[in-house]
């Protein structure tokens, strides 16, 4: 099935470090959704966002809905230990029938080094 | 804890058994979603139920499979005659009605066909 572009695939940075990641798509959606997933576990829900153009910030963490509505981009400043994990994106179409459901990307696993 | 459960978190199987995996979403959700997520992949949309009607199926979700929601809260997964490519990790999650389709997930069962 259809996947998200997500970029880079890896990083490996220090502690104190701003990371930053993005997402692709070749269709629009109208809902972009950030998850993060420790390994074993299921992905905890981060950012939504809503709106084209919509700035949402959670702590440390940014994230954009680019505007033309393809793309969504993630910032985490100052990275601290428990950051590590994999970075997933998705796409919601929403409004009803199948548009719930949400496509990912392949994930961008962070490794931050205290 | 009133987020959203899976049971069991790990099971091995051997080849061309049947296994069934459940999941509880959070209460006042009334949507549930099954998602299958393989090593290295994001998670990919299985199934969709909103209260006890189930509105999608996705290609992947073979004849093999099938998900049930009898009274609108919580769901089993049913895989019949197990593949070893069924081995992957199957997640739940659940979702409100409102306007903000956020999806919340629950930690996943692991399932092993040997």
């Amino acid at each position: 099935g259809q996947q998200l572009n997500q970029s880079p695939q890896s990083m490996f940075i220090q502690e104190g470090e701003d990371v930053s990641m993005n997402c692709t798509s070749s269709s629009i959606f109208n809902t972009w959704l950030w998850y993060k997933q420790d390994p074993g576990e299921g992905p905890v829900l981060l950012i939504a966002l809503y709106k084209a153009g919509e700035l949402t910030s959670n702590g440390r963490l940014t994230a954009q809905f680019g505007i033309t509505r393809k793309d969504s981009f993630l910032n985490i400043s100052a990275s601290i230990p428990s950051d590590v994990g994999i970075y997933f994106c998705a796409g919601q179409l929403g409004s009803g029938g199948s548009n719930y459901k949400l496509t990912f990307g392949k994930g961008t696993l962070l490794t931050v080094n205290p | 804890d009133t987020g959203v459960s899976q049971d069991p978190r790990h099971k091995i199987t051997k080849r061309g058994q049947n296994v069934t995996f459940r999941c509880d979403p959070i209460s006042e959700h009334n949507r549930l979603y099954w998602y299958r997520q393989t090593l290295g992949q994001g998670p990919e949309f299985l199934t969709y139920f909103q209260n006890e009607a189930q509105l999608e199926k996705s290609r992947l979700l073979s004849d093999r499979f099938s998900a049930e929601r009898p009274k609108g809260s919580f769901s089993t997964l049913e895989i019949q005659r197990t593949e070893q490519g069924d081995s992957a990790m199957y997640l739940c999650a659940s979702s409100g009605t409102g306007k903000r389709y956020e999806q919340f997930f629950g930690p996943g069962t692991r399932l092993t066909v040997l």
